[in-house]
């Protein structure tokens, strides 16, 4: 079965470091792998994808994120933090062979930066 | 560019009422989705659909139905709402099952009391 699993409910780090938000998935083959961020009381909104190609994909506000295909992980980063990235963020996997279309979330993690 | 809208906002309704939520694209998408969000649990898949006139079930469909008359709309009913139903929904559509996005609605907040 696919699954997504984000290890870490809550990532606190100091505006100006670098951050981290691990994601690993479990799907067979070669799946897509995308993250998206979510502000309070707001839908969730597109930061980046990973559909072959470069392990190291650049997305929206600075953020990008990692494909390791040995480790199945797919960790967001960004080099120094801001307090406004503080918000919820979820990783997801789409099955290319599946029929449905739809995403699988991981539970979310909340990133904290503090000034 | 309006995007992915859902209405109601927000809702209260009693243990037992019916009440349907409305998503409208105007991205001509084939893909809609409907989840639900809970604390903890991430989005799980309520029902979804790959075309007008087609619908699906997803994670956890149980207590919902849903109709895509229309490409541009997808709906989600509750007939006999419960409190387990208490949750903020979500409608999603993309362009097909491929390596596109999903683009998601502002949420719907629903409490059942």
């Amino acid at each position: 079965a696919q699954s997504v699993a984000q290890p870490e409910d809550q990532v606190n780090v100091a505006e100006g470091n670098p951050l981290t938000v691990k994601c690993t998935y479990s799907v067979s083959g070669n799946p897509y792998l995308f993250w998206y961020v979510q502000y309070p009381n707001r839908g969730l909104q597109f930061l980046l994808k990973y559909i072959t190609g470069d392990n190291l994909v650049k997305g929206s506000y600075g953020f990008e994120a990692e494909f390791n295909k040995s480790q199945t992980s797919f960790h967001l980063k960004k080099p120094s933090a801001l307090v406004s990235d503080s918000a919820l963020y979820f990783c997801a996997v789409r099955d290319p062979r599946g029929s449905q279309g739809n995403l699988i979330f991981g539970k979310g993690t909340k990133l904290s930066v503090k000034p | 560019n309006a995007g992915v809208t859902q209405t109601p906002k927000f809702r209260v309704l009693k243990t037992g009422q019916s009440m349907t939520l409305l998503c409208a694209q105007d991205m001509n998408h084939e893909y809609m989705y409907w989840y639900r969000q809970d604390p903890g649990m991430g989005l799980r898949l309520i029902h979804y659909s790959v075309g007008e006139g087609t619908t699906a079930k997803g994670e956890v469909p149980d207590g919902y139905n849903v109709s895509r008359l229309k490409k541009q709309n997808f709906l989600l009913g509750l007939e006999s709402a419960a409190p387990s139903q208490t949750s903020v929904y979500f409608c999603a559509s993309s362009y097909g099952q491929g390596a596109t996005e999903a683009f998601f609605g502002q949420g719907t907040r629903l409490t059942v009391v």
